[in-house]
């Protein structure tokens, strides 16, 4: 069956150290996105990419990075200058019309102590 | 830029209809979406409405107006799974979503 996964599920790390969250789809599709969500709050657009090689900053991309080698993969880098990286992080991706919305992964929780 | 507007929390009874609303400001307009979300999951999607009017799905139900930047979400024959945060998400010209901070249903017996 197709969809979307996120590895890990749960990720610690010490403050001040980068980390990278896996994303993979096989559900072909050509557009993938990654969003932040904190508490009681709705999703915050990080970075987003329509197609392979090319990646678009969303509304909080500082402090994060991205690449898009594969159309499979979008994975999402936390780096050391994200004041705040507590917070759960979901990917997903889309058809070019996205008439049918969004396939998301699982979710990772990242937690920085 | 994009404002999305929704109610925070709503509390309904088991087998009544509940009806949330939701209202945008965007330039681009190019759709808007539904998701359902359980507590700690990844959300699903529910809606799409590009076009005014309403779009029916079993027990969902979705209402959109263009030009009052206005949408609805219709739940009938409420159930206690139903609880849930529901988020709305406008899509732009862009083919980016932009979504709401998401209301909290709460199902009681």
């Amino acid at each position: 069956d197709g969809g979307i996964t996120q590895s890990p599920k749960y990720l610690f790390r010490k403050e001040g150290q980068n980390v990278t969250l896996s994303c993979e789809q096989n559900l072909n599709h050509d557009a993938m996105y990654w969003y932040r969500q904190d508490p009681g709050q709705g999703l915050r657009l990080i970075y987003y990419s329509q197609i392979v090689n090319d990646f678009q900053k969303g509304d909080i991309a500082e402090g994060y990075s991205v690449s898009r080698e594969k159309k499979e993969s979008f994975p999402l880098t936390v780096t050391s200058a994200q004041k705040n990286p507590t917070a759960f992080y979901l990917c997903a991706s889309s058809i070019r019309a996205g008439l049918k919305g969004y396939t998301f992964g699982s979710g990772t929780r990242l937690t920085v102590v | 830029g994009q404002n999305i507007d929704q109610p925070t929390e709503m509390t309904a009874t088991e087998g009544a209809i509940v009806q949330i609303n939701c209202t945008y400001q965007t330039s681009g307009f190019n759709g808007l979406f539904w998701y359902q979300q359980h507590a700690g999951e990844a959300p699903t999607f529910l809606s799409y409405n590009v076009l005014d009017g309403l779009e029916e799905k079993g027990r969902f139900s979705s209402f959109l107006s263009r030009s009052k930047g206005y949408s609805y979400l219709l739940l009938k024959e409420l159930q206690m799974k139903d609880s849930a945060s529901y988020l709305c998400a406008v899509k732009t010209n862009a083919g980016k979503s932009t979504f709401g901070d998401g209301t909290t249903l709460t199902v009681k017996p």
